[in-house]
């Protein structure tokens, strides 16, 4: 079985500054992706990166980056230069062979 | 513009009845998943379908059920052995690639019964 932590309900950053949310994840499997989803309030679900398991490189896409440690099994998701816009409910998920395993999510707030 | 519609965006049902949720994809998808989400908690999946006229059981099919009949089309019914519909209920398609395969979704739909 898969799971995916998320420890941290939530979180508060101040605009333009750096926040890290963290998750923890339990598989047995070798070959996985990681994602990373924000969940604004119109509950739209978007894609904000990927990590394949397999990458030793961690990913980026544009202010987001992630911290991938395989040995440790954590996936921590790094936003710089917070905006408004960031303000979301932010999931880390599993996919193994076609499923996705989600955490319970950190509501992320941005103070102005 | 290709994309992934549920339908309608709130529903309201009265207990002891069978409600059917929409969703359809015009992305020409393989596979397509419904999900559950409640306050609180990350989506859990229902059920699942990677070909027309297969699915199958997700982590939480109790009181569900579902059907494939058309690749577009993936329709999710609450049926009244669901001791608690009341939730957000997403949808969501991917090709059927193997070991990947980006999951898209939809808008949602907000279930509540009365």
């Amino acid at each position: 079985a898969q799971t995916v932590t998320q420890s941290q309900p939530e979180m508060s950053v101040q605009e333009a500054e750096t926040v890290t949310l963290s998750c923890t994840y339990d598989t047995s499997e070798s070959d996985y992706y990681l994602f990373w989803y924000k969940q604004p309030p119109s509950r739209q679900m978007i894609l904000v990166i990927r990590q394949e398991a397999y990458k030793q490189q961690n990913a980026t896409e544009n202010r987001f980056s992630v911290n991938f440690q395989k040995a440790a099994k954590s996936f921590s998701l790094k936003i710089s230069d917070s905006q408004l816009g960031d303000a979301a409910m932010y999931f880390c998920a599993l996919h193994r062979r076609g499923k996705l395993t989600f955490g319970k999510g950190i509501t992320l707030s941005v103070r102005p | 513009d290709g994309g992934i519609t549920q339908s309608p965006k709130y529903l309201f049902r009265k207990e002891g009845q069978n409600v059917t949720l929409s969703c359809e994809q015009n992305l020409n998808h393989d596979a397509m998943y419904w999900y559950r989400q409640d306050p609180g908690q990350g989506l859990r999946l229902i059920y699942y379908s990677q070909i027309v006229n297969d699915f199958q059981k997700g982590d939480i099919a109790e009181g569900y059920s579902v059907s494939r009949e058309k690749k577009e089309s993936f329709p999710l019914t609450v049926t009244s052995a669901q001791k608690n519909p009341t939730a957000f209920y997403l949808c969501a398609s991917s090709m059927w690639q193997g070991s990947y395969n980006e999951q898209f979704f939809g808008p949602g739909t907000r279930l509540t019964v009365l």
